[in-house]
């Protein structure tokens, strides 16, 4: 299994509302990333989390929140979202941890939000 | 912050011919990496050339790298419809993968 599963594919919020992103990968992966992506721009690092812990924050506002339950999963809560925040949420994994080394990134196909 | 610059910002081809893009950067890098992406879906890795390597090649894609000049190109060689995408490079350091502004490519059957 060499694939990263991402749900919802598309979501749509209003700015009061409470909602989460689900990232999975089975590849034994250590190191898994959340990446926001307006449209036309590159993808722009959130968070990394390297052996399920919290490794990078790239200055992320606080109305988005990651979670690592385990090595597999990875969460991004969301709560009281801007229309600004509207874009592409990737996720992305890594075989090993943080420093990061020569390793390539195994992309989600992401989840598209609109926030309202 | 963003690490790389590519080069055109769009290029459009018909198929069967060759596609270059350029990316440059401005600090020390362990590797970097190409990745494409089609519309609205994830990005998908191409090839990773480490900073110790000059050229490298998989397939129809050929990628250089010039440390000494801090810029890579990546050539698709014998394009077809289905390399119509966006090619970002991404630029490795010891904490994390920074990509670049991206090259949109078309090819036109």
């Amino acid at each position: 299994d060499t694939e990263v599963t991402q749900t919802p594919k598309h979501l749509v919020m209003g700015m009061t509302n409470k909602k989460s992103l689900k990232c999975e990968q089975h590849m034994g992966h250590r190191a898994m990333y959340w990446y926001k992506q307006k449209a036309k721009k590159p993808p722009e690092l959130m968070f990394v989390y390297s052996y399920e812990k919290l490794s990078i924050n790239e200055s992320v506002p606080s109305r988005f929140s990651p979670e690592c339950p385990n090595s597999s999963l990875l969460n991004l809560h969301l709560h009281a979202l801007q229309p600004e925040d509207s874009a592409l949420y990737l996720c992305a994994s890594s075989r090993q941890g943080i420093p990061y080394t020569n390793e390539k990134l195994f992309f989600g196909s992401g989840t598209q939000l609109s926030v309202l | 912050s963003q690490q790389g610059e590519e080069d055109p910002q769009a290029l459009s081809i018909q198929e069967g011919e060759n596609a270059t893009m350029n990316c440059s950067y401005k600090t020390s890098i362990n590797n970097l990496q190409w990745y494409r992406q089609n519309s609205g879906r994830g990005l998908v890795h191409l090839i990773l050339i480490r900073s110790n390597e000059r050229e490298k090649h998989s397939g129809r894609l050929r990628v250089t790298l010039d440390t000494s000049k801090k810029s890579s190109s990546l050539l698709i060689t014998a394009s077809r419809a289905a390399d119509t995408a966006s090619y970002f490079c991404a630029t490795g350091s010891a904490r994390q993968l920074t990509f670049g502004s991206g090259t949109q490519l078309t090819v036109l059957p």
